[in-house]
């Protein structure tokens, strides 16, 4: 069955540490690929996307992530974090390919905190 | 944010009760999807919608059952609330132009 896993489930970190967020998926036709946020109490909001093209995105707040496709993964990353970057962090697969107009699947989640 | 809203934000609800919770989006979007939320599954797909009247089952859809009558509403109706339906359920809207889904500000339900 399709998944996508997220290796990390609680991450704790100081201000201005570098954060990565695992995520790999079990697909191996072509993928879109996703990272939501969720701040406490709040919806989920896009953070970056990826359809084709450069395998490293930027998305908003400064965040990237980079497909490698040989390893079925999408690590998010953020050279410096800020208190306010505390929150669920969500990846999630698309395996349309052709559309993302289709289903997503999540991945289980990482809730990040960071101590000020 | 994309024009979506969810009702009722919460509700408490006893076993054995129907519940029904509405999505509407100002958008015009095709897509709607029904998701729930619980920890440590991140969400997981009900049911969702490629259209009025047209919809189809997702992963976890055993116990709920959806309408779209109109390209602005998709309800999401538990026919017989049970426990382990206690969950946050968030609907989201997607089109092929916009390339992704948006969600809404999620319905917090717990069933005693």
């Amino acid at each position: 069955a399709q998944s996508v896993s997220q290796h990390n489930h609680h991450v704790i970190l100081s201000e201005a540490a570098s954060l990565e967020l695992g995520c790999n998926y079990s697909y191996g036709g072509t993928v879109n690929l996703f990272w939501y946020v969720q701040y406490p109490g709040q919806h989920l909001q896009l953070l970056l996307k990826y359809f084709s093209g450069d395998p490293l995105v930027k998305g908003i707040k400064g965040f990237e992530a980079e497909f490698i496709k040989s390893k079925f993964s999408f690590n998010l990353r953020k050279p410096s974090v800020q208190w306010s970057d505390t929150a669920e962090y969500f990846c999630a697969v698309s395996p349309d390919g052709s559309s993302n107009t289709g289903k997503l699947i999540f991945g289980q989640g990482t809730t990040l905190q960071v101590k000020p | 944010d994309a024009g979506i809203t969810q009702s009722p934000r919460h509700k408490v609800t006893e076993t054995g009760t129907p519940v029904t919770l509405r999505c509407h989006q100002t958008e015009n979007h095709r897509y709607m999807y029904w998701y729930r939320q619980d920890p440590g599954h991140g969400l997981r797909l009900i049911h969702y919608s490629y259209g009025v009247k047209d919809t189809d089952k997702g992963e976890v859809s055993d116990g709920y059952s959806v309408s779209r009558s109109k390209t602005e509403d998709f309800l999401l109706t538990l026919e017989s609330a049970t426990s382990s339906q206690t969950s946050v359920y968030f609907c989201a809207i997607g089109s092929r132009e916009i390339d992704t889904q948006y969600f809404g500000p999620g319905t917090r339900l717990t069933v005693l």
